[in-house]
């Protein structure tokens, strides 16, 4: 199957920093890729929907100057997680897909502290 | 080669048919092993799975771990049309996911 890959797996920041989440498609080219925050009881919530060269779709109540995503390759999107606060420690989940409406694969995840 | 594989790949059956869905997962560092429902925006929760043999149920659907043989299955039973959808399961292993390609499951009236 479809590999892809999030970087880093696991990172500890300073409240007010910013951290930056890489999710790559290894083998495949990913018009369109998805972020997804855990919330506790491991639901997983949307945040937003990004396709190659453009701006991404962000669902509602999630703050885009916060959560800054950028798909600038067809293989690579990141998220930003600007300003964290410890509200925003988390999983957050990427996954990829090679054209729209088709499967989706997700990446490892990346579980964000910050203190 | 695969961490998470699930079987099928899809799935065709009659409203009433009962199904069962397959997850085989690797041992490295298993936590535990979750079951998504996907419809649309994002994957709804289903079963969080830790030990082994002990069946969990929500309505119609179960599930349960063989941690010995290393999978999990998914059951549905007098399937409807709204239990159409990608079903997904992923082991969390240490401080990451491992998600399968899905089953997807078309109930036909």
């Amino acid at each position: 199957g479809a590999v892809v890959s999030q970087h880093p797996s696991r990172v500890i920041c300073k409240s007010g920093t910013s951290v930056k989440i890489e999710c790559r498609s290894l083998d495949f080219q990913a018009t369109t890729m998805f972020w997804y925050r855990q919330f506790p009881k491991q639901s997983l919530m949307l945040m937003a929907t990004s396709n190659e060269g453009s701006k991404a779709t962000y669902e509602q109540g999630v703050e885009k100057d916060k959560f800054l995503i950028n798909h600038a390759s067809l293989t690579l999107s990141t998220l930003t997680v600007t300003s964290a606060h410890p509200e925003d420690s988390s999983f957050y989940i990427c996954s990829a897909s090679h054209r729209r409406n088709t499967e989706a694969f997700f990446g490892q995840g990346t579980r964000l502290t910050v203190v | 080669e695969d961490k998470v594989v699930q079987s099928p790949l899809s799935l065709v059956v009659h409203e009433g048919d009962t199904v069962t869905l397959n997850c085989s997962y690797e041992v490295t560092n298993f936590r535990s092993l979750l079951w998504y429902k996907q419809e649309k925006k994002a994957p709804t929760f289903l079963f969080m799975l830790t030990s082994s043999g002990i069946e969990k149920k929500s309505g119609r659907l179960s599930s349960i771990l063989d941690k010995k043989e290393l999978f999990s299955i998914l059951n549905i039973t007098a399937t409807q049309t709204g239990d159409s959808a990608v079903y997904l399961c992923a082991e969390l292993t240490g401080n990451q996911f491992y998600f399968g390609t899905g089953t997807s499951l078309t109930v036909i009236p």
